[in-house]
């Protein structure tokens, strides 16, 4: 199995700020990488596939990058409706999931 | 619009079988594969595997294979999660997904509680 390592594990900011969560694989994944949002309770949302790519409907505030083995997560001005925990995926095979990052509130 | 919708809660004891189900519609059920996934109470995501309805090709994560069986009927557009002896470690929250051709998972149902208890 591919491993898949986010840092950190929780994290806290403030609204308005711009964070970034890195999700590292045990091995390349080309830009298989996506990234989803949960909310407690709910069912999670993808935000970002393929690495980069913004998913229809998601805030332009999402921005993926990365490929190989280091991705990161960023998320530019920080809003109230943002603080979830943020899941990283990998579907270059067996898929796999990081181990997730609680963003609260500071 | 797509949607899957899951079955309800269940509450059952250990030894004994259940059958879940996820309902697609809005899309061409028998054209997009559907994953499962797992998460237990208060932990995160776990990849269970996935079915394409169309054939029924089935792809299970190692960890899961042999423990469930993942089943479609495209008739009824519905895809299904079963288990024939549930342990009080199956307890968990179910999801079923859509598989999006770019390879992220981009309809989520509501997800389906499954508690196991003596």
């Amino acid at each position: 199995d591919i491993q898949m390592t986010q840092s950190p594990s929780s994290l806290s900011a403030s609204v308005g700020d711009r964070v970034t969560i890195t999700c590292r694989a045990s091995q390349s994944i080309s830009t298989y990488l996506n990234w989803y949002q949960q909310k407690p309770g709910k069912a999670p949302k993808l935000l970002i596939y393929a690495a980069s790519s913004l998913q229809s409907g998601v805030p332009s505030r999402f921005s993926g990058s990365g490929s190989g083995t280091d991705f990161t997560l960023s998320i530019t001005s920080l809003q109230p409706e943002d603080f979830a925990t943020y899941y990283c995926q990998q579907s270059y095979s067996t898929p796999t999931f990081g181990q997730g990052t609680r963003l609260e509130i500071k | 619009e797509v949607q899957l919708v899951q079955s309800g809660a269940e509450v059952k004891k250990p030894g004994e079988s259940l059958k879940i189900s996820c309902k697609g519609s809005g899309y061409s059920f028998t054209n997009y594969w559907i994953g499962w996934v797992r998460q237990m109470p208060g932990k995160g995501l776990e990849w269970m595997g996935i079915i394409y309805p169309g054939d029924s090709d089935t792809r299970y994560s190692p960890s899961f294979q042999g423990q469930v069986t993942m089943s479609a009927d495209t008739s009824i557009s519905t895809a299904y999660l079963q288990w024939s002896s549930l342990k009080a470690s199956d307890t968990a929250m179910y999801y079923c997904a859509r598989k999006a051709a770019a390879a992220g998972l981009d309809y989520w149902g509501q997800g389906t509680l499954v508690t196991v208890s003596s």
